[in-house]
């Protein structure tokens, strides 16, 4: 049974790109959510996917989007990249049928900007 | 909004009991669990625990509640050098599968 994969899992940009990061989530789940981890923090928030819509979003502006797939696989998209959006992205999957409460985390895509 | 706190660092010997602390602002959270992230991976889900429950019991891991005092703590036991890591708290509510997560603590095991 796999788990939650990602890729790329590393990436470098410069300042003003735009940058895709995807997510398969484990296999039965059908709910993916988003986390931004900076160097020496907890995991914070970005938006969470469900029946291919946004379900809900944490204080992350517009220049990050997302997208769900029929297959429930999922995109984190940031546009015009700071140096700031340096971090661990994380996404985790979740099955609504069981309460979506047990979150499974992928290894995460390291994005560097310079 | 909800504030997750937890100590930096923790520094155990090898075959001692660890247990790490947390708190938590607020009173509905509904469901806390506990992640481990060793270096340069993802969180690897290790136990949560239901706001109705004061205790859970898995393998080496004992997971206490305080509801009263909005604490949280993870005790593992035996505690091995492949326990090195940083062990995130995270709580969320009933509802609103957010996952709030503390600044993690770092394990450090003494031979």
């Amino acid at each position: 049974d796999a788990g939650v994969t990602q890729s790329p899992t590393h990436l470098i940009k410069t300042r003003g790109q735009q940058v895709t990061l995807r997510c398969s989530p484990k296999s039965g789940h059908d709910t993916v959510s988003w986390y931004q981890q900076a160097l020496g923090q907890g995991p914070q928030f970005i938006f969470q996917y469900y029946e291919e819509e946004e379900r809900q979003r944490g204080n992350f502006p517009d220049r990050f989007s997302g997208h769900q797939f029929p297959n429930y696989s999922s995109e984190l998209n940031v546009n015009a990249l700071l140096l700031g959006d340096s971090a661990l992205y994380l996404c985790a999957s979740s099955d609504t049928d069981r309460g979506a409460y047990e979150q499974y985390f992928g290894p995460g895509t390291r994005l560097t900007v310079t | 909004g909800e504030d997750v706190e937890q100590s930096l660092f923790l520094s155990v010997r090898e075959g001692d009991s660890s247990v790490i602390n947390c708190t938590y602002t607020d009173s509905s959270s509904t469901y806390l669990y506990w992640y481990k992230q060793e270096p340069g991976a993802g969180l690897q889900l290790l136990t949560y625990i239901f706001s109705n429950m004061d205790m859970k019991q898995d393998q080496r891991l004992t997971v206490l509640l305080n509801k009263k005092d909005k604490h949280l703590s993870l005790r593992i036991a035996d505690t091995q050098t492949g326990d090195s890591a940083i062990y995130f708290c995270a709580v969320s509510v009933f509802g609103n599968e957010k996952l709030t997560f503390g600044t993690g603590t770092r394990l450090t095991i003494i031979p």
